[in-house]
């Protein structure tokens, strides 16, 4: 599975667009960007994922390069419950697949 | 979306004594369900793959007659932590995929928190 880098934290206002960046330069053609994330002290949430286009779900919308070596999820109206952990991982799609977490982007939404 | 539970979310125990930590999906089966580790300020670490009827798959350096792993059902999978030390206090999560959610699409249990005293 490729390697991903993302910042080690980032804060956001209230009410603004989060926007969360992630490098995959090392993508393959077949696999997947999965957004995750981690509210202190529970288990992950799935978030969004995606293979080349696009995607917009209720939770947010992942941005990603033509190229594909790089993403961007935004959560567009930031809320305190969006604190959180959140973790960038691509792989390849087969069912069960295990998944690599690295460190993640703590996101901070402020008041 | 797909619910996956644990009991008990927390436990204390005494160091030498074995605890066991239940994962269940409530509204899917799953044939494949994950266990993984977090300690303080740490990023989640795969522990172990758990197969439904057939023997566990552990990452390098975990000790499988430590962490003893039961998949005995499509909606239940245990984790044993045997002659526990303060070591291995830490956070334990189990996953699962669901195909309801897409390709991939793991779903989290809430956690249990082991003290080991």
């Amino acid at each position: 599975d490729a390697k991903t880098t993302q910042p080690t934290s980032m804060d956001c206002a209230e009410g603004r667009a989060a926007n969360l960046p992630c490098n995959h330069s090392t993508i393959s053609g077949n696999e997947y960007v999965y957004w995750y994330r981690q509210i202190h002290s529970q288990g992950p949430q799935y978030i969004i994922h995606g293979l080349k286009n696009n995607e917009t779900n209720e939770m947010a919308s992942l941005i990603i390069t033509e190229d594909r070596k790089s993403s961007t999820l935004i959560l567009p109206h930031a809320t305190l419950r969006d604190t959180a952990v959140y973790y960038c991982i691509v792989l390849f799609s087969t069912s069960g697949s295990r998944l690599t977490f690295g460190e993640g982007t703590q996101l901070t939404v402020n008041p | 979306g797909a619910v996956v539970s644990q009991h008990p979310s927390w436990v204390i125990c005494k160091s030498g004594t074995s605890v066991k930590i239940e994962c269940r999906s409530l509204d899917f089966q799953a044939t494949t369900m994950f266990w993984y580790r977090q300690f303080p300020k740490q990023s989640l670490m795969l522990m172990a793959t758990s197969n439904e009827g057939s023997k566990a798959t552990y990452e390098q350096g975990v000790e499988k007659d430590k962490f003893l792993i039961n998949h005995a059902s499509l909606t239940l999978s245990t984790l044993t932590v045997t002659s526990a030390h303060p070591e291995d206090s830490s956070f334990y999560i189990c996953s699962a995929p669901s195909v309801a959610g897409g390709p991939d699409t793991q779903y989290f249990g809430p956690g249990t928190r082991l003290t080991v005293l």
